[in-house]
């Protein structure tokens, strides 16, 4: 069985601050993780993922996420927010063998002040 | 290359009615998924195909739903008869049938609404 949990539903950050978005994350199985975003009137888009590759993995339009076991967390982070970065987030986790459904968190809705 | 494309972008039934979602997944791929998020809650997910067959159809919430996938090209799923709980968005998703393929690519949803 798996899990997701997104700590905020809502973020608000500053216009050049820190970005962060927490995600944790519960999985029986090793597992393959993945942030989504979703603009306004738009589908999901993948932002990144990991593979059991690298544990800090970077994804685009500046975003990155390091995957801790130790933690079980997957958090994402951005040095320096922009407007054109205010969606939502989505968190998921998947097993490792390929072709299996995804568990999502609940979202986050990152909102940027300007 | 297309993406994944759904249709309709929106749909108003009254509850009783019947709706049919179409999903056109990116060409060649063998893997198709559904999902719906309702309002307020987590993306869910419904079920899985691998060409034409239902590898996963475990998160179907009841035999109202059936999902079809005929020639393992596009699929459908229809809600017959809906009720006020169906209401969310549906996503589709596709995939690859490769090994390291883990990306799944989502449509851009439809909005249901049960009145």
């Amino acid at each position: 069985a798996q899990s997701v949990t997104q700590l905020g539903s809502h973020v608000s950050v500053s216009e050049g601050a820190l970005v962060l978005l927490r995600c944790n994350y519960s999985s029986s199985v090793p597992p393959y993780l993945f942030w989504y975003v979703q603009y306004p009137n738009q589908g999901l888009q993948l932002l990144l993922k990991y593979t059991s590759a690298a544990t800090l993995v970077k994804g685009i339009n500046g975003f990155e996420a390091e995957f801790k076991k130790s933690e079980t967390s997957f958090h994402l982070t951005k040095p320096s927010a922009h407007m054109s970065d205010a969606a939502e987030y989505f968190c998921a986790v998947s097993g490792n063998f390929g072709n299996e459904k995804l568990t999502f968190g609940t979202g986050t809705r990152l909102t940027i002040i300007p | 290359e297309a993406g994944v494309t759904q249709f309709p972008s929106h749909s108003v039934i009254e509850k009783g009615q019947t709706v049919t979602l179409r999903c056109d997944p990116i060409s060649g791929h063998d893997n198709l998924y559904w999902y719906r998020r309702v309002m307020g809650k987590e993306i869910k997910f419904l079920l899985h195909f691998v060409k034409e067959s239902k590898q996963d159809e475990s998160g179907m919430p009841n035999n109202r739903f059936l999902a079809e996938r005929t020639g393992g090209t596009y699929s459908t799923l229809k809600v017959q008869p809906a009720e006020l709980e169906d209401s969310g968005v549906y996503f589709c998703a596709s995939s690859p049938l490769k090994t390291g393929q883990e990306t799944q690519y989502f449509g851009p949803g439809t909005r249901l609404l049960v009145l």
